[in-house]
């Protein structure tokens, strides 16, 4: 969905290695989501934010860390990059609404490779 | 440890023919069900979903069932066409708009 865009794509990093994955949206919504997938995993959640002020661990926050800088922006940083963080890395968003509340939009992902 | 549970792992199907997908989860709060399709490349898109206090639900060539009693719920994709060749994900969260817990997926093939 363009209206949620990840930066970098694609990225390779080494061991030890700092990075951050950037998320934007233009929907306007409130709420922001973190996920990993792995092959014959499905989606697990890293982490999520309600709204600027409140951010909550999902499954599997170990080894990652978040900042929602804005209404419109969820960063995801891997503080010392590993091996197994090796995946594909998507940001979703849905509406705070009763109705609009009913659908995550999802972004194109990042592939991370860590060497 | 997997909340949704998802079967098969892979599916083909030939043209023309049903569908079926399946997922059984153990949380009794869980009371919010979506699919997510999701192709290679994109990120997943939600497909259709239900609320616990249906049994079914359909929307056009998909139908989700559900058996709240035996904690079970399926997708059936009617007349498969190639064009939905892709990745198809359960869900279950508390309440729409809460973290979803998905299954990991079935990679469908429809020939």
């Amino acid at each position: 969905d363009a209206d949620v865009t990840q930066t970098p794509r694609n990225r390779i990093t080494k061991t030890g290695k700092r990075i951050m994955l950037e998320c934007s949206q233009t929907k306007g919504h409130d709420r922001m989501y973190w996920y990993r997938q792995d092959p014959g995993l499905g989606l697990r959640l890293i982490y999520y934010s309600f709204d600027v002020k409140d951010i909550n661990k999902g499954e599997i926050s170990d080894g990652y860390s978040v900042s929602r800088q804005a209404q419109a922006k969820f960063s995801l940083s891997l503080e010392s990059a590993i091996p197994n963080q090796t995946a594909l890395y998507f940001c979703a968003t849905s509406d705070n609404t009763a109705q609009g509340r009913e659908t995550q939009y999802f972004g194109p992902g990042t592939r991370l490779l860590v060497l | 440890q997997q909340q949704v549970k998802q079967s098969p792992q892979s599916l083909i199907v030939q043209k023309g023919g049903i569908s079926i997908i399946n997922c059984a989860y153990e949380n009794t709060a869980f009371d919010y069900f979506p699919w997510y399709q999701q192709f290679p490349g994109k990120g997943p898109a939600l497909l259709i979903a239900i609320r616990p206090d249906v049994s079914e639900k359909k929307e056009g060539r998909f139908t989700i069932s559900f058996n709240k009693s035996a904690k079970q719920f399926s997708l059936h994709i009617m007349d498969s066409q190639p064009g939905d060749s892709a990745t198809y994900f359960c869900a279950a969260s508390i309440s729409p708009g809460y973290a979803l817990n998905f299954g990991k997926g079935t990679s469908l093939l429809v020939t």
